[in-house]
């Protein structure tokens, strides 16, 4: 089961923030969230990870809560080609495969 | 950048065949990984490899096998394809096997089995 609860689908206009929540309710200490997104017919791309600290690359931003009970990933100007499915991510410790389970995602949609 | 490349993009493959899905990574990293994605299911673990010749299963290993003969090279293989093997395919690699190093991922490749 995925450790991770996104909404199912969100819009953005083009040129603007599109900001994309997640909640991991369950994460426990050493645990990273990770972000990836999947365009259609493609693998997932890495996107950025964190442990509690925000956390900023050239593709994004990601802003984890004091509790680390959720999390947003932040896409500062959201162009057409940002569309695509976004997966956020708490990888599985327990089993020693650290392997990742991927949850339904958020379909994001970037409008012109 | 990380590059990890399967051999096919679409393959389709008869009902008993044995099939052979490739993957390279040119990162020098310690682990690679076999996942299959179906919709509703995301993706589920086959098979995983921490080092040349080592192999762990995964969730979902029946019905495959795997071969790390050099570090950046893991295979895939299914013994005798059914078509509930029909399926997206992504390898994927990792430098380090630790909380805190980011698994790449291929572009999968879309196995038919008719």
């Amino acid at each position: 089961d995925a450790k991770t609860t996104q909404p199912t689908s969100m819009d953005c206009a083009e040129g603007r923030a599109a900001n994309l929540p997640c909640n991991h309710s369950t994460i426990s200490g050493n645990e990273y969230v990770y972000w990836y997104r999947q365009i259609h017919s493609q693998g997932p791309q890495y996107i950025i990870h964190g442990l509690k600290n925000n956390e900023t690359n050239e593709m994004a931003s990601l802003i984890i809560t004091e509790d680390r009970k959720s999390s947003t990933l932040i896409l500062p100007h959201a162009t057409l080609r940002d569309t695509a499915v976004y997966y956020c991510i708490v990888r599985d410790t327990t089993s020693g495969t650290y392997k990742y389970i991927f949850g339904t995602g958020t379909r994001l949609k970037v409008l012109a | 950048d990380v590059k990890v490349t399967q051999s096919s993009r679409y393959l389709v493959k008869r009902t008993g065949e044995k099939v052979f899905l490739e993957c390279v990574q040119d990162m020098d990293h310690e682990n690679m990984f076999w996942y299959r994605q179906d919709p509703g299911l995301g993706l589920r673990l086959i098979y995983f490899s921490y080092d040349v010749k080592m192999k762990e299963k995964g969730d979902i290993p029946e019905g495959y096998s795997v071969s790390r003969e050099k570090k950046e090279r893991f295979s895939l293989i299914l013994e005798s394809a059914s078509t509930n093997q029909t399926s997206m395919y992504l390898c994927a690699s990792s430098l380090f096997l630790t909380v805190n190093q980011p698994q790449h991922f291929g572009d999968g490749t879309r196995l038919s089995i008719l």
